[in-house]
């Protein structure tokens, strides 16, 4: 049974805070290890694929890392806002299919 | 259309009915997925269609039977339900043909299922 973890469960912030939050992962049979935010009543959307060990990806004020080696990755929001209230999931691609960890509910107060 | 469509968005069934779930995306993907999430739980692989062939079926019960009719069409037709059964599912695709997908999924918001 594979296993995908995610770290806190849930955070609450001030607008204006940074945060970032984990995802963990084995360190064996990687292919890649996606980041989706998913807000409530919409789908699930990609926000990172990364497949090297050191990558680091940024999209506007999100940015994440990646360790293969030791199976973790950083989910980082610089300046939150309101907007970027939402369910962050993590998903670990070892090939044949994706395992989900369980996500984390970042809630940012005006 | 960069969007995958999940029909209906919300669907209340009795034990006895016969339903189905129905999800379409025109972005040629060649993998289409049906997922079940329970509330406060990551969504849970129930099947994989890869060139419109099921490739994987997570040892899913029988009353959920997935059909392929074409490359855009993905449907999940339900029999028998039971209470538990009732969740949010998420229908998936991804432009690759196996389970290796490098540019993500592209997720529908998901029917939300109820059964009494």
């Amino acid at each position: 049974i594979l296993n995908v973890e995610q770290s806190p469960q849930s955070l609450h912030v001030q607008e204006g805070d940074s945060t970032n939050f984990t995802c963990s992962f084995p360190s064996s049979n990687f292919y890649a290890l996606h980041w989706y935010r998913w807000e409530t009543a919409k789908s699930p959307e990609a926000l990172f694929v990364m497949t090297l060990n050191g990558d680091e990806k940024k999209k506007g004020r999100i940015s994440a890392t990646l360790n293969t080696k030791e199976g973790y990755s950083y989910l980082y929001i610089k300046g939150s806002q309101p907007e970027d209230s939402a369910t962050y999931l993590c998903a670990f691609d070892y090939g044949q299919n994706f395992v989900f960890g369980p996500g984390t509910r970042l809630s940012v107060l005006p | 259309d960069t969007e995958v469509t999940q029909t209906p968005k919300h669907l209340v069934m009795g034990m006895t009915n016969k339903k189905s779930l129905k999800c379409e995306q025109h972005m040629g993907h060649r993998a289409m997925y049906w997922y079940k999430q329970k509330a406060k739980k990551p969504p849970e692989l129930m099947f994989v269609y890869s060139y419109e062939k099921l490739s994987i079926n997570e040892s899913v019960p029988s009353r959920f039977s997935p059909e392929c009719p074409n490359s855009s069409l993905l449907n999940l037709h339900l029999h028998a339900l039971q209470p538990e059964d009732s969740a949010l599912y998420l229908c998936a695709s991804s432009q690759e043909g196996t389970g290796r997908t490098p540019y993500g999924y592209t997720f529908g918001s998901g029917t939300r299922l109820t059964v009494v």
